[in-house]
């Protein structure tokens, strides 16, 4: 079975710096989606990023952007020019073409400092 | 995207009663499901509403307790049946346009069994 695995319970980083949220996964696929969600308070699940397997280029979205190595499965999330609003949970999650199945790691809580 | 609503978007209820959760989506939809966040949890899996047909739930998860219903490609419900404080979480409905993509959540549905 997928796992996916955050260390980071929580981080804190300064409005305007830079931040990487750290994620990696096991699976024995060479095909899958990998993905990055936030959740505020308001609980809402917003999708921020996606990355396909299969493409070497690391996705970009505005301000966030990913470090996706395959062969070390790792997956991480950076967040350029932090802002008030970016504080949230932020999961990471695989994807399973076979099964479509969504597995979740256990989340990061990110603060943002004014 | 789709657009996707939930109701009730917040209840109580008492022990011993049942719920049923309601999720609505602006357009047809090939791949529905539902996952439950405990409190400080991550998301869990409970099953992938078919349409036509039975749902598929995921290991931990049965039928008699979370019976599922998805008459159409754009609408599904879940019942928590004979509720106990355990049961207590946010529920929340997630589509994907087809299979193999992106999954997109619905507001979820924060219930409180008393």
């Amino acid at each position: 079975a997928q796992t996916v695995t955050q260390s980071q319970p929580e981080m804190s980083v300064q409005e305007a710096e830079t931040v990487t949220l750290s994620c990696t996964y096991d699976t024995s696929e060479s095909d899958y989606y990998l993905f990055w969600y936030k959740q505020p308070p308001s609980r809402q699940m917003i999708l921020v990023i996606r990355q396909e397997a299969y493409k070497q280029q690391n996705a970009t979205e505005n301000r966030f952007s990913v470090n996706f190595q395959k062969a070390a499965k790792s997956f991480s999330l950076k967040i350029s020019d932090s802002q008030l609003g970016d504080a949230a949970m932020y999961f990471c999650a695989y994807l399973d073409f076979g099964n479509e199945k969504l597995t979740f790691g256990t989340g990061t809580r990110l603060t943002i400092i004014p | 995207s789709a657009v996707i609503s939930q109701k009730p978007s917040r209840d109580i209820c008492q022990r011993g009663t049942s719920l049923t959760i309601q999720c609505q989506v602006d357009s047809q939809v090939t791949m529905m499901f539902w996952y439950r966040q405990q409190p400080g949890q991550s998301l869990t899996l409970i099953a992938t509403a078919n349409q036509g047909s039975e749902a598929t739930y995921e290991s931990g998860f049965v039928i008699d307790k979370f019976p599922i219903s998805r008459p159409n490609l754009t609408f599904s419900t879940l019942t928590v049946s004979n509720m106990s404080p355990e049961d207590s979480s946010i529920y929340l409905c997630s589509v994907a346009i087809r299979r193999g993509e992106t999954q997109y959540f619905g507001p979820g549905t924060r219930l409180l069994v008393l």
